[in-house]
């Protein structure tokens, strides 16, 4: 079956760093890929996406490209902030209107 | 805008007991989709509805079920409560517009339950 994998389960940043999310996934179909945040006591929400490989998600300094060749979608920042705290997962969908398929979540703890 | 609604937010039941979970989609949105996340845990796949019919089936136990009603919302009953069952609850709305793919995802605050 499909899979997302995060190698992180937490990353604890100072505000100003650099920041890679690493995200694998695996699938015999052609995905769409995503990023979700998200916050205590709410839903998932979608933080950026990319339907094709080659394509790059972008959002509040975020960005992610969707590499087929090494069937990637890491997350990437160059300057983190406090307010980027939360978790985000990194799904997948395949086909329209298809379940998503999530990571295991890395939460993110920007020290100030 | 209008954001997906979940009711309750909250409910505590004991084991063997029942729920009802409610989703109210975004408006106009046909799709509706059911996941549940444990403590620690992402997100898993229970089940999609598309036009009040099952689209996709996940993990869901045969204690539970769900539909879709014909003004869209979707409600999640679960019997024979277990203490595992105690997890978030949430509810994804979609528009699957004929001949597009890969449209979003929008998820609803959650449904947090706990079995006693």
């Amino acid at each position: 079956g499909d899979s997302v994998v995060q190698t992180e389960g937490q990353v604890l940043p100072s505000e100003g760093d650099s920041l890679i999310v690493n995200c694998s996934y695996e699938t015999t179909q052609y995905p769409s890929l995503f990023w979700f945040v998200q916050y205590p006591g709410e839903g998932p929400q979608l933080h950026l996406k990319a339907m094709k490989a080659n394509d790059k998600g972008r959002n509040k300094g975020f960005e992610a490209m969707y590499r087929k060749e090494t069937t990637s979608f890491h997350l990437e920042k160059d300057s983190v902030q406090e307010s980027d705290s939360a978790v985000y997962f990194c799904a997948l969908s395949i086909n329209a209107g298809n379940m998503l398929t999530f990571g295991g979540g890395t939460r993110l703890m920007v020290k100030p | 805008a209008a954001g997906v609604i979940q009711s309750p937010r909250h409910l505590i039941k004991e084991k063997r007991e029942t729920a009802t979970l409610k989703c109210y989609p975004i408006p106009r949105h046909d799709t509706v989709y059911w996941y549940q996340q444990g403590p620690g845990q992402d997100p898993q796949f229970l089940i999609s509805f598309y036009e009040k019919m099952q689209s996709d089936k996940g993990s869901i136990p045969d204690r539970f079920s769900a539909q879709q009603f014909s003004d869209y919302h979707s409600e999640l009953n679960m019997s024979s409560l277990e203490l595992g069952d105690s997890a978030l609850y949430f509810c994804a709305s979609s528009l699957r517009l004929a001949g597009k793919n890969r449209e979003t995802q929008y998820f609803g605050p959650g449904t947090r339950l706990l079995v006693l």
